[in-house]
């Protein structure tokens, strides 16, 4: 059973570009939650979302950021507009029910020129 | 709102000793909290989880203690071993309809062979 899969694994943009980060959940998992690292600090929560809902998005950034997970497809985290301080890990997790254990990909490392 | 302290922030021990780290919660209407292992340039690794129901968690060597009253939820690492070298972090799942996890600033343990 594969694991939850991320990519591109680094991500390399300059200001004023956008970013795309996907999330393919494991196997028979519908649940998908986001969250960002920055260097030498814990995850700080950003959206969670189930196919097609947006469940909570307490954690994103008011402006540029935006995410979604489609019917068919991974979820996409979207970044417009990046600047220096969008630079940081981007983790995504997956669970297969709503008050299940979550289980994190491999991360995005998205750094800003 | 929504907080989660660790301590400590660095915990080097001599292989064979045991190690503690402990966090503390702020929504007193948390009821789940794992625990991730966390490895250099690596995706966090659920390593035990427990309920607001119980009281302590055992797993081999990994053992977590909940004391709902006082807020605070510890793990207990006995017999370490180089490999449990990581960064550990702490996190809690808060009341309401969310499954988002808040997370702990992390604890850097070093296992001195």
């Amino acid at each position: 059973n594969a694991g939850v899969m991320q990519n591109p694994r680094h991500l390399v943009r300059r200001r004023g570009q956008e970013a795309r980060l996907r999330c393919s959940p494991m196997k028979g998992h519908s649940h998908v939650y986001w969250y960002r690292q920055l260097p030498e600090e814990g995850l700080k929560f950003m959206v969670y979302l189930q196919k097609e809902n947006i469940i909570d998005e307490s954690g994103m950034p008011k402006e540029r950021f935006s995410a979604e997970f489609p019917k068919e497809g991974p979820s996409i985290l979207r970044i417009q507009q990046v600047v220096r301080g969008d630079s940081a890990a981007y983790f995504c997790a997956s669970s297969p029910g709503q008050y299940q254990p979550q289980h994190f990909g491999d991360g995005t490392r998205l750094s800003i020129l | 709102g929504e907080n989660v302290e660790q301590h400590p922030s660095t915990l080097s021990v001599q292989e064979g000793d045991s190690a503690v780290i402990k966090c503390t919660y702020s929504d007193s209407a948390s009821n789940y909290f794992p625990w991730y292992k966390q490895e250099l340039g690596k995706r966090p690794q659920l390593i035990i989880d427990i309920r607001s129901n119980v009281g302590e968690k055992k797993d081999q060597r990994i053992a977590v203690t909940l004391n709902k009253t006082a807020k605070h939820f510890s793990l207990h690492i006995t017999e370490t071993q180089p490999e449990d070298s990581a960064v550990y972090f702490c996190a809690s799942r808060p009341g309401g309809a969310t499954n988002k996890l808040i997370f702990g600033t992390g604890t850097l343990l070093a296992v001195q062979p």
